[in-house]
């Protein structure tokens, strides 16, 4: 089983600033890794996929890179709606397994 | 569009089976694109895989359940469903429903989700 690990846990952001999150795949998927933001009460929200390819409707605020082990989202210029969890997720085998989240809080 | 919805029992007894039910619109559960999905979050906790399965019964599990999860799809209602047997206060979650794209041989993102449904496991 491949492990996610995502690094900060807690994020604390001022609007407006960048926020840089990490995710870590215990071996390599290539650049099978997809990114979600969840919100309390509402569905995880398709961000990123293919490391780097944003989803349908995701402003470009919301950029994606990595491959092999090391992975980043980065939001550039938080807005209010972005304060969220973000997890990463591999689909490169199965199991498929998810990171324990990173929450993006307003600083 | 393709849309999702979970339903089921909100409330589950301890040792009994755990049973949802996600109805599928805007396209065919026979689809050859789709691979089809549950996802659980426990209260306080991040996002567990529970399992995946193609229209044509192929199955994939997360092997932490130790064999608790059987996932089945109805074609003829659209739907496909989960069982969870022997549940534990531990199976207390949000479980979703979720579409999987498949391409090049492969299940990959879970996109969209249905909105979820609150499965409380208590005597």
């Amino acid at each position: 089983e491949i492990v996610m690990t995502q690094s900060p846990a807690t994020l604390s952001v001022s609007p407006g600033e960048r926020a840089t999150l990490s995710c870590r795949a215990s071996q390599s998927v290539s650049s099978n890794l997809a990114w979600y933001q969840k919100k309390p009460g509402q569905a995880p929200r398709l961000l990123i996929y293919g490391a780097s390819t944003r989803a349908t409707g995701i402003p470009a605020r919301f950029s994606g890179s990595g491959s092999g082990t090391e992975f980043t989202l980065t939001i550039s210029s938080l807005q209010s709606e972005d304060f969220a969890v973000y997890y990463c997720q591999h689909y490169i085998n199965w199991p498929l397994t998810f990171g324990g989240g990173t929450k993006v809080e307003i600083k | 569009q393709l849309q999702l919805q979970e339903s089921g029992p909100g409330l589950v007894k301890p040792s009994e089976t755990l049973s949802l039910t996600c109805t599928v619109s805007g396209d065919s559960i026979s689809s050859n694109i789709y691979f089809w999905g549950w996802i659980r979050q426990p209260p306080g906790k991040g996002l567990e895989w529970i399992g995946s399965l193609y229209y044509s019964g192929s199955t994939y599990y997360n092997p932490s359940l130790k064999s608790r999860a059987t996932i089945s799809v109805d074609t003829s209602t659209n739907q496909f469903s989960l069982k969870l047997s022997s549940v534990t206060a531990a199976d207390t979650a949000v479980y979703y429903c979720a579409s999987q794209t498949y391409s090049g041989g492969w299940a990959r993102w879970f996109d969209p989700w249905g909105q979820g449904t609150l499965v409380t496991v208590s005597s």
